[in-house]
């Protein structure tokens, strides 16, 4: 059973606009969430993480947003650019265990 | 540099035949992780290490073995039993923040 879920696929974004990823969770024991991008043929590369203690975490153009009632957490890209163009994926752990990944969302910033 | 290097970048197998993945840390991490990624799907945990000579097995452990002699080693085997070895494989090591870096990924190609 898909404990961390990404619902979209694939997601396309003009370039300066907003990206909006988002991702859904089961488990309420999680309290500690990631977000990796992903380049094809390569490695994931850590991105911006956020706990369970705080609901918004900032790091330049990338926000991740944690809703713990939904078990709802979003990454916003803003402004987007091409280069952001890549694979990412969530993952999510309680403390001390494994991570659990998404399936991951492919986003496309169209310059 | 630290880093994980992982090893061969890419392998082609024949049926029947067991290949070792290698994995090597230089960041002093204890844990360590292996990882599998198919197409359209998250990243599942085959195997993971908390410590030096102790590893527990993920969700899709059968058909491959691990070991952990050294703490910046951990080499993943792709036994026979393994019905459908084809995927990239992902190595990870945690810090104690508890971030994953992920190595840049070996692809196994069954012939």
């Amino acid at each position: 059973d898909q404990q961390v879920k990404q619902n979209s696929p694939s997601l396309s974004v003009q370039e300066g606009r907003i990206s909006i990823l988002n991702c859904d969770y089961t488990n309420s024991m999680f309290d500690y969430f990631l977000w990796y991008k992903k380049y094809p043929a390569e490695g994931p590369t850590f991105l911006i993480s956020i706990s369970s203690i705080k609901d918004k975490n900032e790091d330049g153009r990338f926000t991740v947003f944690l809703n713990k009632s939904a078990k709802h957490l979003s990454l916003h890209i803003v402004p987007s650019q091409p280069g952001d163009s890549a694979v990412y994926f969530c993952a999510a752990s309680a403390v001390g265990n494994q991570f659990y990944f998404g399936t991951g969302t492919s986003l496309t910033v169209i310059p | 540099d630290g880093g994980i290097t992982q090893s061969p970048k890419y392998l082609f197998r024949k049926e029947g035949q067991n290949v070792t993945l290698s994995c090597e840390q230089n960041l002093n991490h204890d844990a360590m992780y292996w990882y599998r990624q198919d197409p359209g799907q998250g990243l599942r945990l085959i195997y993971y290490s908390q410590i030096v000579n102790d590893f527990q097995k993920g969700d899709i452990a059968e058909g491959y073995s691990v070991s952990r002699e050294k703490k910046e080693s951990f080499p993943l085997t792709v036994t026979s039993a393994q019905k459908n070895p084809t995927a990239f494989y992902l190595c990870a090591s945690k810090d104690r923040g508890g971030e994953l870096f992920f190595g840049e990924g070996s692809r196994l190609t069954v012939l």
